[in-house]
């Protein structure tokens, strides 16, 4: 059984592009999290999908915007990149709201 | 001063020593305290959870919750090597956002 599976592993982006993050969430799980953890940090919430709706959002500014399909696989979008994106993008997936969460190996991101 | 508080470290210890990991908190309403590992460059592993005070045991690792004191351990006996790792405490309260929040984690070395 796949666990939850991110890609890319890693990329290196210029300051102003943008950036497309992916997450298949484990089997039979139906709600995918998305979480940014800068070096030495713990993960941040950023968002949760859920029914393909966005069902809760952090502290994160417009420029992070999201997708869950119908297979509940999941995007993570970040529009005019900063330097202080820089961090380990983690999904995360669990079935609705239960303790037991299931996160991928995360996505390098810098930008340089 | 932030919700969820945890000594980066790093802590260091020779290989079979009992190991103490702790984290305050502010937040009253936390019921659901849950403890991850994270190997490096790898996405957070849960290891427990627990529901308000009391203990809870599995294997060599042990969690503890203090809600008068707002204060939850992990300890882990017989450590080693393969224990290294980051270990962050999370915690989420039982009703409105299901989203834990996170320790920034402690560095654990265990040295053979």
């Amino acid at each position: 059984d796949a666990g939850v599976t991110q890609s890319p592993t890693h990329l290196i982006k210029t300051r102003g592009q943008q950036v497309t993050l992916r997450c298949s969430p484990k089997s039979g799980h139906d709600t995918v999290s998305w979480y940014q953890q800068a070096l030495g940090q713990g993960p941040q919430f950023i968002f949760q999908y859920y029914e393909e709706e966005e069902r809760q959002r952090g502290n994160f500014p417009d420029r992070f915007s999201g997708h869950q399909f119908p297979n509940y696989s999941s995007e993570l979008n970040v529009n005019a990149l900063l330097l202080g994106d820089s961090a380990l993008y983690l999904c995360a997936s669990s079935v609705d709201n239960q303790n037991t969460i299931y996160f991928g190996e995360g996505s390098w991101l810098t930008v340089v | 001063q932030k919700e969820v508080e945890q000594d980066p470290g790093p802590l260091s210890v020779p290989e079979g020593a009992i190991v103490s990991l702790n984290c305050t908190y502010s937040n009253s309403a936390f019921q659901y305290f849950m403890w991850y590992r994270q190997y490096s460059r790898k996405g957070p592993e849960l290891l427990m959870y627990t529901y308000s005070s009391g203990n809870k045991e599995d294997g060599r690792f042990t969690a503890q919750v203090d809600k008068s004191s707002k204060y939850i351990s992990l300890f882990i006996r017989d450590s080693q090597p393969s224990d290294s790792a980051t270990y962050l405490c999370a915690m989420r309260t039982t009703g409105g956002s299901y989203i834990p929040t996170f320790g920034r984690g402690t560095s654990l070395i265990v040295h053979p």
